[in-house]
Parts: C-alpha cells; structure tokens; sequence
C-alpha cells in the first residue's frame, strides 16, 4: 500500500541551530501534505498545509518564519526548525494525500533540542 | 471551534475482555470521523473512517459507530489482545475546514496478558 517515509526518526540539536525534516510519498503524488505537532500526552496539532508548488497555509499561532515549510515537488515536502530553541522540542508528523486517496502518515520526528 | 476529547484518557484491561474508547465532539457539521493507532513514538495507522452519512464501520475486531447529532463516536474492541496495545486516537474532519483534521488527546490503552 501508499507509504509516507518521514526522515530523521529523531534528531537531536543544540539550540540555535536549524534542523530539516523530510516528508517523502514513496508509491503516490502527494498534492497536499500536513505538518503536525505532538506534545507528550497531547493530541496532535496542525501546523500548516502545503500544496505542491504554492506556499504553505500556516494555522493561528504558527510561526512561519520560524517553521519553513518547501513543498517543491510531488512526492517531497520538508519543514525546517530554523533557529530552533528547547521549547520546540516535540514529536512532528507529516500526513499526505494525493487527489481522493485516503490521507497517509509518516513515522514521525522526535526532535529534542538542548 | 471544533474541540474533540477522549474518554478515557488511559485503560488497562486483562487479555480478551471487550473494551468501548470515546470520542465526543463539540461540531456536528463534520464531512467524517476517523480512529488512529498510534504505537509509542510512531505515526498513525488508520483504522476506521465514518463518513457522516453512515452509523458504524467494522474491520476485524474493531467496530465504530457514530452519532453526528449527539457529537459522539464509539470505538469497540472485542477479545482483546496484548498486541492491541497502543494509543487510540479519534479525529474529525470539520466541514469549516476542508481537508483538515482536528484530534482528541487520545486514549492509551494496555492489554495485560
């Protein structure tokens, strides 16, 4: 079946630095993916959607600047932590879709950042 | 704003017992609702998807049912096993926003063998 392969598992940085996450379709075109944002115990929480080749819709509160998002192809999209800092520390998923087929999620990142 | 919430939030039963996972939601103008596993420090699995139109979906083991009005979601396990261990999350894709999914915190479950 359709698989998302999310890349690294886990990372972990000093603060102050940027640290990109990969989020590949392996077997469909993923004209939409999701960024999403875990926190122990917590449910998940949208961070923003990309389109393949426009920009990405952030949700209230998200701060692009901070949270690059690049949806340059079909089958790839990568969110950067750009000057990360511990608060950002947090368990990030991605989820795709292509057209009508059902939507399919990555593995997830733990990022820890000290 | 749509709000989902899980009841309860953690559940430890012995093997084969049957086992009911809530999900309750503030919007009943949802396109469908969705129950996840979700295996500790791991993505999502889909499970079941209701569209709104329907009552209840089975696969296996698992049956969920929903009631759009009362904003309610019920998701059954029966004979339970170890392996089902994992955290169940319920989420539900609101009409106001398209594609998107709003998620419950999630039940934890553990089956003891």
């Amino acid at each position: 079946g359709a698989v998302v392969s999310q890349h690294p598992s886990w990372v972990i940085c000093k603060s102050g630095t940027s640290v990109k996450i990969e989020c590949r379709s392996l077997d469909f075109q993923a004209t939409t993916m999701f960024w999403y944002r875990q926190f122990p115990k917590q449910s998940l929480m949208l961070m923003a959607t990309s389109n393949e080749g426009s920009k990405a819709t952030y949700e209230q509160g998200v701060e692009k600047d901070k949270f690059l998002i690049n949806h340059a192809s079909l089958t790839l999209s990568t969110l950067t932590v750009t000057s990360a800092h511990p608060e950002d520390s947090s368990f990030y998923i991605c989820s795709a879709r292509g057209g009508n087929s059902p939507l399919h999620f990555g593995n997830g990142t733990r990022l820890t950042v000290t | 704003k749509q709000e989902v919430t899980q009841i309860p939030a953690a559940l430890s039963v012995p093997e084969g017992e049957n086992l009911v996972l809530n999900c309750s939601f503030t919007d009943s103008a949802i396109y469908n609702l969705q129950w996840f596993r979700q295996d500790p420090g791991k993505g999502l699995t889909s499970l079941l998807l209701i569209q709104s139109s329907q009552r209840e979906q089975t696969s296996g083991r698992l049956n969920a049912s929903l009631d759009k009005s009362s904003g309610r979601s019920t998701l059954y396990i029966a004979a339970s096993q170890p392996g089902d261990s994992a955290t169940y999350l319920c989420a539900v894709s609101p009409m106001e926003y398209g594609n998107k999914l709003v998620f419950g915190a999630g039940t934890i479950l553990r089956v003891k063998s």
